[in-house]
């Protein structure tokens, strides 16, 4: 069973702080890696793709990629209350057109 | 990023009726689609995968008599849920995506998702 694991959260931060988001995933083979942002009410919209080991930077935000230790992560500098959504890292397995995606986390910033 | 459409945003219906969803990939040819059901402040469910011109392919658990998925062109897929009942009633959204380099999809991008609330 392919899985991905997230922290639920609330994770709460006040404005301007970084925000850390953590994602690790079962399948050793998987090579594509994404994090959607999912407000209240409304589908998920892509933020951040990632393929290869180390950091991508679009922005404020930072997505890592550690393959040997199967974890992705994603990194919101300067955070606004405007980010507070659930953050879904998704993670494509060798081989198949499905994503898979973990539960998400409910990031909150605060004035 | 590219953009996908879906209509309508929501709709209301009698229990028992027919209820057609269309997701169109505005901007792109959408080698595959995907459609998903999210219940309330719950995780998204892949309910299918369909590929231009072939037949779709279902999830365990998903009646494909009961949720018909047509897949007519590389721009538009079409979900009907077919007698539809309150336990029907949920937040459907599809996806799209592009196939890469080596023929695996690549990134997908979801409509805006369509709201079925069932009376």
């Amino acid at each position: 069973q392919k899985e991905v694991e997230q922290n639920s959260g609330p994770l709460s931060v006040p404005e301007g702080a970084i925000a850390s988001l953590n994602c690790t995933y079962s399948d050793r083979g998987s090579q594509s890696f994404f994090w959607y942002r999912q407000y209240s009410g409304k589908s998920p919209e892509l933020i951040m793709s990632i393929y290869s080991n180390g950091d991508k930077e679009d922005g404020r935000f930072t997505a890592q990629l550690n393959k040997a230790s199967q974890y992705v992560s994603l990194l919101i500098r300067d955070s606004q209350p405007s980010d507070s959504a659930t953050y879904l890292c998704a993670v494509l397995p060798y081989n198949t057109d499905k994503l898979i995606f973990g539960t998400g986390t409910r990031l909150q910033v605060f004035p | 990023g590219a953009v996908v459409s879906q209509h309508p945003s929501w709709v209301i219906c009698k229990s028992g009726t027919s209820v057609k969803i269309e997701c169109r990939s505005l901007d792109f040819q959408a080698t595959t689609m995907f459609w998903y059901r999210q219940f309330p402040k719950q995780s998204l469910m892949l309910m299918a995968t369909s590929n231009e011109g072939s037949k779709a392919t279902y999830e365990q658990g998903v009646e494909k008599d009961k949720f018909l998925i047509n897949h007519a062109s590389l721009t538009l897929s079409t979900l009907t849920v077919t007698s539809a009942h309150p336990e029907d009633s949920s937040f459907y959204i599809c996806s799209a995506g592009t196939s890469g380099i080596f023929g695996l999809l690549n990134e997908q991008f979801f409509g805006p998702g369509t709201r079925l609330t069932v009376l």
